[in-house]
């Protein structure tokens, strides 16, 4: 079946610049995660949705870092204002449910100039 | 909260050989214990759990052995190969509706 996608592959934009990241999971899967992946770096996880539950969006670095689950399915991570520390990449994943077994997508590799 | 740290942060290994990775938790509370496979260029994919209502876990080459009372897991690959280079990150999960917490990563070279 479909795994967890992800749009788009790359983005570049100039720093101060809006940009919007979108997450298609796993279809039933209740739980969505985001996290973001420096070059050679770990996990830094950022936000998490579960179900109809209010996200845990303690990981977020900044309020210029804001996501949305729309109908328990689709998510975009928003990043306002962007600035060259963003540059990374953006990694969704999904679980049908937490904390189980996470489906990761290819990622959105953001680069900011 | 819940945090885990992983060692060694990186790891070299001959072809044939084992190679282990160790990570400590400090909620003992947390209850499930799983590693994620990260290889160069492509996203982490899952390649074996535990739960803490058991102490050790096998599948083929791989084993992840817990020690509750010490607070600490590990994973453990045998008989090595090349295909087995990858980052490996350890998490543990709090109790309650919390997301994993992840440790910061291993990066293992095997070298043939």
């Amino acid at each position: 079946g479909a795994g967890v996608s992800q749009s788009p592959s790359n983005k570049v934009t100039e720093k101060g610049k809006d940009v919007e990241l979108r997450c298609d999971p796993i279809s039933g899967h209740t739980a969505l995660y985001w996290y973001r992946q420096s070059l050679g770096q770990g996990l830094e996880f950022l936000i998490y949705f579960q179900g109809n539950s209010a996200p845990d969006k303690s990981g977020l670095p900044s309020d210029r870092f804001s996501a949305e689950r729309t109908g328990g399915s689709v998510s975009t991570l928003t990043i306002q204002r962007t600035q060259q520390e963003d540059s990374a990449v953006y990694l969704c994943a999904s679980s049908l449910v937490n904390p189980y077994e996470q489906y990761f997508g290819p990622g959105t590799r953001l680069t900011v100039t | 909260g819940e945090n885990v740290e992983q060692h060694p942060s990186t790891l070299s290994v001959q072809e044939g050989d084992s190679a282990v990775i160790k990570c400590t938790y400090s909620d003992s509370a947390s209850n499930y214990f799983p590693w994620y496979k990260q290889e160069l260029g492509k996203r982490p994919q899952l390649i074996i759990d535990i739960r803490s209502n058991v102490g050790e876990k096998k599948d083929q080459r791989i084993a992840v052995t817990l020690n509750k009372t010490a607070k600490h897991f590990s994973l453990h690959i045998t008989e090595t190969q090349p295909e087995d280079s990858a980052v490996y990150f350890c998490a543990a999960s709090p109790p309650g509706n919390t997301p994993l917490v992840f440790g910061k990563g291993t990066r293992l070279s095997v070298i043939a």
